[in-house]
């Protein structure tokens, strides 16, 4: 039972251009929502979160966006760099569950020159 | 400020041997998980603790052991090594309590690359 699911395990995108990595759950009870980002032999680094009480948090380049309704978040990263190639990782916590996360399987982005 | 240690960095084992996977922090954190990561798939926790001497299971807790004698370390044993517990393994920390807002924000090692064969 995947509650936490990232449908598309890559995404190709070129420098400059706009990044949209999406996520969808299906816990009703998922309160809070991060992103975290994976370098390859690194352990993953958390990146921006959101509350459920939001709909929207920016950070510079990055913004997660929160649609409660349709269950779904996205990350964006405007403009895109290389540097941002790696695997992005959605996360989220269920309330009243000592703080676990629960992770997607994670999208691959790949920024080209 | 080294965070989150992980070692060994890579392992090999032969089928039933054990060993234990070393995690420590120098955050002061309250809350330590161990988690695996199976190729393709997402973090899935293995076990967590709450603070010194308290620990449950995760999702994924069978042919593993945890204890938290301290608040620093988080080691994880494996006792009869099976085929399919080849994984990278991921430990990570996190403050809970105290400030609004401050909410969960695990930090990780960088990993533990274990095969078992």
């Amino acid at each position: 039972d995947q509650q936490v699911k990232q449908n598309s395990p890559s995404l190709s995108v070129q420098e400059g251009r706009i990044s949209i990595l999406n996520c969808d759950y299906t816990n009703s009870m998922f309160d809070y929502f991060l992103w975290y980002k994976k370098y390859p032999a690194e352990g993953p680094t958390f990146l921006i979160s959101i509350s459920s009480i939001k709909d929207k948090n920016e950070d510079g380049r990055f913004t997660v966006f929160l649609n409660k309704s349709a269950k779904h978040l996205s990350l964006h990263i405007v403009p895109s760099q290389p540097g941002d190639s790696a695997v992005y990782f959605c996360a989220a916590r269920n309330t009243g569950t000592a703080s676990k996360l629960t992770f997607g399987t994670g999208t691959r982005l790949q920024v080209t020159l | 400020n080294a965070g989150v240690t992980q070692t060994p960095k890579f392992r090999i084992l032969k089928i039933g041997q054990s060993m234990t996977l070393q995690c420590t922090q120098d955050m002061n954190h309250n809350y330590m998980y161990w988690y695996r990561q199976d190729p393709g798939m997402g973090l899935k926790l293995i076990y967590y603790s709450v603070g010194a001497g308290i620990t449950d299971k995760g999702e994924v807790p069978n042919g593993y052991n945890v204890s938290r004698s301290t608040t620093e370390d988080f080691p994880l044993r494996l006792e009869l090594a099976a085929p399919s517990q080849t994984s990278v393994y991921f430990c990570a920390s996190s403050y809970e309590g105290g400030l609004a807002g401050a909410k969960n924000i695990q930090y990780f090692g960088a990993g533990t690359r274990l095969s078992v064969l």
